[in-house]
């Protein structure tokens, strides 16, 4: 079993849809959590970044994190197709990230 | 800041042949990683540097792979002899330190293609 599991997609939604990207890991010791976006042909970009369980806010996006049941989800509000990439969550203890494998997401006009 | 510089961008050659590849991390930046991206695996992490030091190398595939960090504005990683396995996307990514688990910022990444 990998460490954090990601389903590949291909998503794809109409624009203005609310987008759900997730992710479960098999590590509880981990506490920092990570989602990475990444254009085609590009390095991943820091997207959210939340410590430990709970919600974190940031514009249209919104990162959860439920440590009971080993979840991370990714939202995001009104999405547009700028928003189509690939979504890479990631999962920390100390300086060591252990990526999900991505979801790719189109976002139709 | 230009952030992480990689080079080449692209890299095209055969079997057999020795590949060295790039990196410039951020001016300040005391964490450097070494990255493998494929379709299959996803982002892989081969090794990290902290002040210049190798602190994880586990995930080096083999002895074929080498990485070097002669000072705090360099590193390369090497493949000798290369193979069409190791065709992949190579990020180099740099870190600060704060506490915790600080963002890395990533490269735009060598696309290596061994024939």
């Amino acid at each position: 079993q990998k460490e954090v599991e990601q389903d590949p997609g291909p998503l794809s939604v109409p624009e203005g849809a609310i987008v759900s990207l997730n992710c479960t890991y098999s590590n509880s010791a981990f506490q920092y959590f990570m989602w990475y976006r990444q254009y085609s042909r590009k390095g991943p970009e820091l997207l959210m970044y939340t410590y430990s369980s709970g919600n974190k806010e940031d514009g249209r996006f919104t990162a959860q994190v439920d440590k009971s049941s080993k979840y991370i989800s990714l939202f995001i509000r009104d999405s547009q197709p700028s928003d189509s990439a690939t979504y890479l969550c990631a999962i920390s203890g100390t300086y060591k990230y252990i990526f999900g494998t991505g979801t790719r997401l189109k976002v139709l006009a | 800041d230009a952030g992480v510089i990689q080079s080449p961008r692209h890299e095209v050659t055969e079997m057999g042949q020795e590949v060295t590849l790039r990196c410039k991390p951020i001016s300040g930046h005391d964490y450097l990683f070494w990255y493998r991206q494929t379709m299959m695996r996803g982002l892989e992490l081969l090794i990290y540097f902290n002040n210049n030091v190798p602190i994880d190398d586990s995930g080096m595939p083999e002895d074929r792979f080498s990485a070097k960090m002669p000072n705090a504005s360099f590193s390369t990683l090497k493949i000798q002899p290369s193979e069409p396995r190791d065709s992949a996307v190579y990020f180099c990514a740099s870190s600060g330190t704060s506490g915790g688990a600080d963002t890395q910022y990533f490269g735009p990444g060598t696309r290596l293609t061994v024939l």
